[in-house]
């Protein structure tokens, strides 16, 4: 099966100042990959997502790069507020349906 | 409309015993996927159902298994629990065939003693 991998487990930064998150996936096949926020306590939420046709993907502050070749995609979160504060998940696809590999997480702490 | 909605949200049990945890999809939501939240581990697969079918299959032990039922509930069941499945089971729904946005419920906190 797939296997995702996510760095850094954990990150912090000054508010204002841009976080990257990265992942790195195993099977070429992959195509579909999406990114999930969970805050303390709370469920995980879609906040962006990127198919394998597209290269980059914003939204706002939020980015996502994705390179086939490398098979690795990141996360961009530029001008980061308090509020970013949350535990991130990347994860990928490859078969029909609704089956995820998911990263490990990385707990995101902006410092005010 | 309701969001996803799991029972119980807390429950302790021993090892050797059963558990049998529910799921209700939002409303219209034919697809209900099953996730396996430990500290370090991130969110593992389980198992996804669309229309009362499994259709795909995570690596965990024959012990795991779920249903769905026509009105998309669905339900997970541990039997012969170990100390290592203790976790926060998560029960997510979407209404896309594949590739789609995942709504999860608050979990299910799965205690072994």
């Amino acid at each position: 099966g797939e296997n995702v991998e996510q760095h850094p487990s954990t990150l912090s930064v000054q508010e204002g100042d841009s976080a990257v998150i990265k992942c790195t996936y195993s099977d070429s096949a992959s195509n579909y990959f999406p990114w999930y926020k969970q805050e303390l306590g709370k469920r995980p939420q879609l906040i962006i997502d990127i198919r394998s046709n597209v290269g980059e993907k914003k939204d706002q502050r939020i980015a996502v790069t994705l390179n086939k070749t490398a098979k690795h995609f990141s996360l961009h979160i530029t001008e980061t507020q308090p509020e970013d504060s949350a535990v991130y998940f990347c994860a990928a696809s490859l078969n029909t349906g609704n089956q995820f590999y998911f990263g490990t997480g990385t707990s995101l702490t902006v410092i005010p | 409309k309701a969001g996803v909605t799991q029972t119980p949200r807390y429950l302790i049990k021993t090892r050797g015993q059963q558990v049998t945890l529910s799921c209700s999809p939002i409303s219209g939501h034919r697809s209900v996927s099953w996730y396996q939240q430990t500290p370090g581990q991130g969110l593992q697969f389980l198992f996804e159902y669309f229309s009362e079918t499994q259709r795909n299959k995570g690596n965990f032990p024959g012990r795991f298994s779920g249903r769905q039922f026509s009105n998309s509930r669905s339900e997970m069941n541990v039997s012969t629990l170990e100390l290592g499945d203790s976790a926060l089971y998560l029960c997510a729904s979407s209404t896309q065939y594949s590739h789609g946005e995942l709504f999860f419920g608050e979990g299910s906190r799965l205690t072994v003693l």
